[in-house]
């Protein structure tokens, strides 16, 4: 059974190009939710997608969007790239069912974004 | 809003010596809490969770942590430490009256185990 996996693992970009990452949830999941990881500091929230809609956003620009997809699997697009984009972007997976029960959420080993 | 505070950046401890990770939280009003374990250059794995019950809980490889509610603590601890705990160590809360599953972490606390 595979867990959580995201693609690429690596990538650089140019500032102000724009970017896709993508997520394919743990098998039987059907909520996902991305953070963004910078160097040094803990994962901070970007936003959740559940039944193929934006749930819940942290505290990021409208330059940050997503998608979720009918068979859960999820992407991430960052527009107009910053050099303070560059960070892990890590996508988490977990079953939600609508209510916050404590189950378990599995994240993927992330995708490094570079913007130079 | 719920909020996460790791008290240490980095911890050095000698290998076989116990090690404990200090984190707080805002509130003890409906929350989960969490201790994620990252490898160099990983993803997050849970070690252990408190959702409610027992105020201590035991997690994967050796780990434990405590519960106190007076206090909004939630410190890990590990009575002999290994080569292989090296990596970062997060806390976090979550809050079951939300609909979602949104994880607040801290920054992190960098285990480093020392021959």
């Amino acid at each position: 059974d595979a867990g959580v996996t995201q693609s690429p693992t690596h990538l650089i970009k140019t500032r102000g190009q724009q970017v896709t990452l993508r997520c394919s949830p743990k098998s039987g999941h059907d909520t996902v939710s991305w953070y963004q990881q910078a160097l040094g500091q803990g994962p901070q929230f970007i936003f959740q997608y559940y039944e193929e809609e934006e749930r819940q956003r942290g505290n990021f620009p409208d330059r940050f969007s997503g998608h979720q997809f009918p068979n859960y699997s999820s992407e991430l697009n960052v527009n107009a790239l910053l050099l303070g984009d560059s960070a892990l972007y890590l996508c988490a997976s977990s079953l939600n069912r609508g209510e916050n029960s404590g189950n378990t959420i599995y994240f993927g080993e992330g995708s490094w974004l570079t913007v130079v | 809003a719920q909020s996460v505070t790791q008290l240490d950046s980095q911890v050095p401890v000698f290998e076989e010596a116990p090690v404990e990770l200090r984190c707080n939280y805002s509130s003890s009003v409906s929350v989960y809490l969490f201790w994620y374990v990252q490898y160099p250059n990983q993803g997050l794995q849970l070690l252990l969770k408190y959702l409610s019950g027992s105020t201590l809980v035991k997690g994967i490889n050796g780990f434990e942590a405590e519960f106190n509610k007076s206090q909004t603590s939630f410190h890990l601890r590990k009575p002999s430490v290994h080569i292989s705990d090296t990596a970062e160590y997060f806390c976090a809360v979550s809050d079951w009256r939300n609909r979602d599953d949104k994880i607040i972490f801290g920054k992190g606390t960098r285990l480093h185990i020392l021959p």
